[in-house]
Order: structure tokens, then C-alpha cells, then sequence
């Protein structure tokens, strides 16, 4: 099977930078993806790491180690509107696009 | 566009009632799944398919089943509520797309209650 393990809250500042890592343990990993969710609502993509190294998405980047089981999500210049939960998500080595999620990490941006 | 699209958006049934989650995407995707979300937690894979005609069991299937006569519609039906099916119901769709990210796009949720 699956698991992933990733922080449960985060607290950071309006304009700070903030890292949520997630670290997981699974057979035929073929990806990592990373997805955000406001209260009440569903969630989003964000971005995708299949290799090794840095993603950049605007404020957003992603980043991930295979040998390590490892990546991150790297959010900067923190906006109110980022207070979401963020889920990592790890893709096993399926056709389908199969993946299994982390409970998620509530971040939490104050002024 | 729509998106993915789910009805009822909210639903509460009495013990031992059946009732089917509607969801319909018109983006072609191929993938379509089927997660519940319970509070505070992550997305579980209930079912999903790869095609129409498709289907197969994703981590927590039991109490479930479903179909995918078309490629647009991916119902979910649950038989004999119990209390433990009290969560949200997500469906998604995706593509492998040029990265195979399998990038997903979620419905709005259905939030069903079980009393």
C-alpha cells in the first residue's frame, strides 16, 4: 500500500515564505503531485513532480526526491487568500492516474 | 465548459435508504474517479475508471458500487446507507496530459448525511 506523511497545520505571515513537506512510502511511485482546497470547496491542482528537482509556478513551486522518498511544497510572498488546506498526492505506476492523498496540511496566513 | 459537474449538492438519508450521486464531465477525460473526504482528513478512493465500460475498486469501495456507461457520466450509488457514509463525496476526471500528471479536476462535492 500507500502512505504519506505530511504536517497537519502550518502558521506563517502575510509576505513570508513557507515550506510543507511530505514525506511517503510506496510501490511503483510514479509521481508526485501537490493540490490545494479552501474551506468548503474542492480541491485544485497545483503542480506535479514525475522527476527529480524543482517545479516553479509562479509563487508556487514544488519540489522532489525519489531517492528520498521526499518533496515539498514551497509557497512565497504568502497572500491571505493562500489559508487552504494543501494535500500531497502520490501517483503509483498505474495507467489510470490512480492516486493516493496525505490528510492534508491547514495553512493558515496571518496579517 | 462545465467542468465536472455533481448533483445534489447536499442530501441527507435515513439508515438502510439508497440513492445515486450524479456526476457528468465535458472535457473527453478518460479517468474518472470517486473520493470521500471525512473531516479533517485526506481523499479516499472509493472507485474510479479508466474508460466506459470500466471500473474497478479504489482503497474504501465497500457500500458502493457504480457504472460508466458513457464517457461523460460516472454515477456512484450507494445501497443501505449507514452512518458511516456521513462524508463528501468528490468526483474527479483527468488526462495524462503532456507531463502524465494526470493533472485532476474536481466536482463541486456532495455532502450526504446518514441518520
Amino acid at each position: 500500500g500507500q502512505s504519506l506523511e505530511q504536517p497537519s497545520e502550518v502558521t506563517a505571515v502575510e509576505g513570508a515564505i513557507v515550506q510543507i513537506n511530505c514525506t511517503y512510502q510506496t510501490s511503483g511511485f510514479y509521481g508526485l503531485s501537490w493540490y490545494q482546497q479552501h474551506d468548503g470547496g474542492a480541491p485544485t491542482f497545483l503542480s506535479y513532480n514525475g522527476l527529480d528537482g524543482l517545479e516553479e509556478t509562479g509563487r508556487f513551486s514544488s519540489f522532489l526526491s525519489r531517492s528520498d522518498s521526499y518533496g515539498y511544497l514551497l509557497l512565497q510572498e504568502l497572500q491571505m487568500k493562500d489559508s487552504a488546506s494543501y494535500f500531497c498526492a502520490v501517483r503509483v505506476n498505474t495507467n489510470a492516474g490512480k492516486s493516493t492523498f496525505g490528510d492534508g496540511t491547514t495553512l493558515t496566513v496571518k496579517p | 465548459n462545465a467542468g465536472v459537474t455533481q448533483t445534489p449538492k447536499f442530501r441527507i438519508l435515513k439508515i438502510g435508504q439508497s440513492m445515486t450521486l450524479q456526476c457528468a464531465q465535458d472535457m473527453n477525460h478518460n479517468y474518472m474517479y470517486w473520493y470521500r473526504q471525512d473531516p479533517g482528513m485526506g481523499l479516499k478512493l472509493i472507485y474510479y475508471s479508466v474508460g466506459a465500460g470500466i471500473t474497478d475498486k479504489g482503497e474504501v469501495p465497500n457500500g458502493y458500487n457504480v457504472s460508466r456507461s458513457t464517457t461523460e457520466d460516472f454515477p456512484l450509488r450507494l445501497e443501505l446507507a449507514a452512518p458511516s457514509q456521513t462524508s463528501v463525496y468528490f468526483c474527479a476526471s483527468s488526462y495524462a496530459g503532456t507531463s502524465g500528471s494526470y493533472e485532476q479536476y474536481f466536482g463541486p462535492g456532495t455532502r450526504l448525511t446518514v441518520t
